[in-house]
């Protein structure tokens, strides 16, 4: 079984600020998600990944499959990205996913 | 298409009774899971559908928990003689993992969240 590790479990910081959220997993995996989550249960896929690195706006995920290691960074934090950011990983000899706790982000204005 | 859908969104129930979820994914897609999140923990699977064949269930699925997708498309999770420790979150996702097409990309519903008091 996949074990995933997220850091730090929570963090706040200042609008505009660089922020960057880890994800470690145990298994050798064939993708990783990352996903956000408001409150009230909602959750969006922000990236797939299984090499290198993506972007989407301000978001940006890189993942380093032989450190089995993924980083979510977001450039110029504002406010409404205060949400749970969750790793999640597919592989280990399961289809379903397996998911870590979450980061707890919230950006000060 | 308006994505995932599920219903109900809330359900509070007394322990002992039985209650059904129901999650109706994004037409095209093949791949339909279920997952339970608990207040402050990240989503634990529970088992997920290929088309109508149930590919995989987590040990977390008792014998009161049976899911259904019948014809492929809308699925049930039905948990008879709730418990309290069944109070979560049931999140549904689904997604197209169909060899060349296949994004992988997982849309998840709003989540029906169930109290058994």
């Amino acid at each position: 079984k996949n074990e995933v590790e997220q850091s730090p479990q929570n963090l706040t910081a200042q609008e505009g600020e660089f922020i960057t959220i880890n994800c470690s997993y145990s298994v050798g995996i064939s993708a990783l998600h990352w996903l956000q989550q408001h409150p009230g249960g909602g959750i969006v896929s922000l990236f797939m990944l299984s090499s290198g690195k993506k972007k989407h706006g301000r978001l940006i995920a890189t993942i380093n499959i032989q450190e089995k290691h993924s980083s979510l960074h977001i450039t110029a934090s504002h406010p409404r990205d205060s949400a749970v950011y969750i790793c999640a990983v597919r592989g280990g000899g399961a289809d379903g996913l397996t998911f870590g706790k979450g980061t707890h982000l919230i950006i000060q204005p | 298409d308006t994505g995932v859908s599920q219903d109900p969104r809330h359900k509070i129930t007394k322990r002992g009774q039985n209650v059904t979820f129901r999650c109706d994914p994004i037409s095209e897609h093949n791949r339909l899971y279920w997952y339970r999140q608990t207040l402050g923990q990240g989503p634990e699977f529970l088992t997920y559908f290929q088309n109508e064949a149930q590919l995989e269930k987590s040990r977390l699925l008792s014998d009161r928990f049976s899911a259904e997708r019948p014809k492929g498309s809308f699925s049930t999770l039905e948990i008879q003689r709730t418990e309290q420790g069944d109070s979560a979150m049931y999140l549904c996702a689904s997604s197209l993992d169909w060899g060349a097409l296949s994004t992988g990309e997982l849309f998840f519903g709003e989540g029906s969240r169930l109290t058994v008091l």
